[in-house]
């Protein structure tokens, strides 16, 4: 089974500042055939289910504000906030699509400074 | 619009069963792979299992042999069948539209308890 790790735990930004995430997998998840990483990035804020941001590692889910990008390939990925938000606050997960079981990371809280 | 609505959680004892429903609207569901992914309290996500559009199917070690997702095309509708459950089974339980997740229920609570 692939395992997803990601750090920090935790990471307190202050507003208009740039938050990063990063997420590691322990196998890569990148399928020669297409040349895509099964890879995406979600947001879930209290009381609400998971938002889905990113997918493929690098594309943007329709609406998704453009301060959210993710980058990387194989086994590194980094999701990235511009700039910080006050409705940004929350926790995020990646997750691997590639093989099942598709395994999430345990997640990221971000908190304003 | 894309919909998912599911039902079907509740208290049960240890050994019990439970079955879970995800009715889907705006879309078909045998076009989409199929999951289910849930939340124990004040925990992360945890997959659980996937029903892929050609229908094979496939489970988180945790619960295979004790959990069967279906799908039923009539009505557009996604099952998750319990049975043999733990209290560490006890969480909010979602439905979620495709291999990246891209829609999701507001999840269905089970509570695994004597």
């Amino acid at each position: 089974d692939i395992v997803m790790t990601q750090s920090p735990d935790s990471l307190a930004v202050s507003l208009g500042e740039r938050a990063t995430i990063n997420c590691k997998s322990s196998q890569s998840v990148l399928y020669s055939s297409d040349n895509k990483n099964y890879l995406a990035w979600y947001q879930q804020k209290p009381g609400q289910p998971p938002k889905l941001l990113i997918y493929w590692a690098s594309t943007r889910e329709s609406g998704v504000p453009d301060r959210f990008s993710g980058s990387g390939s194989g086994t590194d990925f980094t999701l990235t906030i511009g700039s910080l938000q006050a409705e940004d606050v929350a926790v995020y997960y990646c997750q691997q699509f590639y093989r099942a079981p598709f395994s999430f990371g345990p997640g990221t809280k971000v908190e304003i400074k | 619009e894309v919909q998912l609505v599911e039902s079907g959680g509740a208290l049960v004892q240890p050994g019990g069963s439970l079955r879970l429903s995800c009715a889907g609207s705006g879309f078909t569901i045998t076009r989409n792979y199929m999951n289910w992914v849930r939340q124990t309290p004040g925990k992360g996500l945890e997959w659980v299992s996937v029903i892929y559009n050609g229908g094979n199917t496939d489970y988180a070690d945790s619960v295979r042999g004790r959990f069967t997702i279906s799908r039923d095309t009539s009505n557009n509708t996604l099952y998750l069948q319990m049975s043999s459950l733990r209290a560490e089974d006890t969480g909010v339980y979602y439905c979620a539209r495709g291999a990246a997740h891209r829609s999701w229920g507001q999840g269905t609570l089970v509570t695994v308890s004597s």
